[in-house]
């Protein structure tokens, strides 16, 4: 595609309720990483996918947090039983290769848990 | 602890004026530094990239800005507009970070016409 697509734009969850967000990469990008961004704040890095292989997850805040890459193209963030800190901007990112190529970034999905 | 600062958080200009905008950062060793705009309730877009071999970087009427041995870029803007009002984050790539940006919280930039 044209650019990063991040689905769903929005999402309010109840707390306890398991969320799935969803991240299309710019085709050919090797490189996809989440982030989060809480409000007033910068992105936050979470996870970091070398094509399906996760090669880092130490920004994920909780075990109730996963990330797969399955095919080395989409990307699926799963939060289980959501919390109210929970809620934030949750932002997508690829790029071409690894170190030292541009970061392209998607609209980001805003969760809110009630 | 690998850092970025970017001061003031809020920033308001009358329309024409040129300006700068200053981030820190506290390890040199960096592959490169990118600076974003974010506008509310949107994503990030890429302005510009500095490797850490380049000492500036031109897109239109911005220019950035690298100094590693003391730790800091600057984002100039010419000839501001209403348009340019937004968030400007700074990110920066520290080597052995496995690929992952550390950001800036950003500065709010409000041009007024």
């Amino acid at each position: 595609g044209a650019g990063v697509s991040q689905s769903p734009r929005y999402k309010v969850a109840k707390r306890g309720q398991d969320v799935a967000l969803r991240c299309d990469p710019i085709s050919g990008h090797v490189s996809l990483f989440w982030y989060q961004q809480a409000l007033g704040q910068g992105p936050e890095f979470l996870t970091y996918f070398q094509n399906e292989a996760q090669l880092d997850k130490s920004g994920l805040p909780s075990d109730r947090f996963f990330a797969e890459r399955p095919e080395g193209s989409v990307s699926t963030l799963k939060i289980q039983r959501t919390q109210q800190e929970d809620s934030a901007v949750y932002l997508c990112a690829s790029s071409l290769a690894g170190s030292g190529t541009e970061a392209f970034f998607g609209q980001g999905t805003r969760l809110t848990v009630v | 602890k690998q850092e970025v600062t970017q001061i003031p958080a809020a920033l308001s200009v009358p329309e024409g004026e040129n300006l700068v905008l200053n981030c820190s950062f506290t390890d040199s060793a960096i592959y490169n530094l990118q600076w974003f705009r974010q506008d509310p309730g949107k994503g990030l877009t890429s302005l510009l990239l500095i490797q850490s071999s380049q000492r500036e970087q031109t897109s239109g009427r911005l220019n950035a800005s690298l100094d590693k041995s003391s730790g800091r870029s600057t984002l100039y803007i010419a000839a501001s507009q209403p348009g340019d009002s937004a968030t400007y984050l700074c990110a920066v790539h520290y080597t052995g970070a496995n690929s992952k940006l550390t950001f800036g919280k950003g500065i709010t930039l409000s041009v007024r016409p």
